[in-house]
């Protein structure tokens, strides 16, 4: 039973223009959520994150929204860039508990 | 250096068969996750550890354990390998910290084919 859902195993943007990756989860328990990134033969690596109790986290780049009541966030990356192309991952976690992890979205920037 | 290290970086082995990851951490963390990463299935987390005397299972522990040998250190251990267990295996950590959740910091991952 997958808690945490990313609905798009891939995505494909323009260098330049913006990209939206969605996660959808079910857990109303869930506190925190956060993306990571991950590069072929590497570990995952943290990019950003949004607590329950706010609607839209920004760095740089990159913002997470949150929507509660439809129990949906989403990631914007504007502008994209060629090295932005990575598997993303959304997690989410109860309160000091263990992360849940979607299946993964693989975003390719075309230059 | 990488903060996050696993051993091996792959491994093949044969069903039955007794098999050993280990993590090792230079971050300082107290707390150390196991994960497995399946095509379709992102990560899934096998077992953590809060400090060097807590052990709690995750979301998929069966046939599996672990030992956290130090602060540093938190193995996984396939007491019988079988082949559904043919995943890439990442280890992770994290510092409590003043927030109520911190991100975790993974290592390069494990690949291991289970024939």
């Amino acid at each position: 039973d997958q808690q945490v859902k990313q609905n798009s195993p891939s995505l494909s943007v323009q260098e330049g223009r913006i990209s939206i990756l969605n996660c959808d989860y079910t857990n109303s328990m869930f506190d925190y959520f956060l993306w990571y990134k991950k590069y072929p033969a590497e570990g995952p690596t943290f990019l950003i994150s949004i607590s329950s109790i706010k609607d839209k986290n920004e760095d740089g780049r990159f913002t997470v929204f949150l929507n509660k009541s439809a129990k949906h966030l989403s990631l914007h990356i504007v502008p994209s860039q060629p090295g932005d192309s990575a598997v993303y991952f959304c997690a989410a976690a109860p309160l000091n508990n263990d992360m849940r992890f979607g299946a993964g979205t693989r975003l390719t920037v075309k230059p | 250096d990488a903060d996050v290290t696993q051993t091996p970086r792959n491994r093949i082995t044969k069903t039955g068969k007794r098999i050993m990851l280990e993590c090792s951490q230079t971050k300082g963390h107290d707390r150390m996750y196991w994960y497995r990463q399946d095509p379709g299935l992102g990560l899934r987390l096998i077992y953590y550890s809060f400090d060097v005397k807590d052990i709690n299972k995750g979301e998929i522990s069966d046939g599996y354990s672990v030992s956290r040998q130090a602060q540093a250190k938190f193995s996984l251990s396939l007491e019988s390998a079988i082949p559904n267990q043919t995943a890439l295996y990442f280890c992770a950590t994290s510092d409590p910290g003043p927030r109520a959740y911190n991100e975790q910091f993974f290592g390069p991952g494990t690949r291991l084919t289970v024939l």
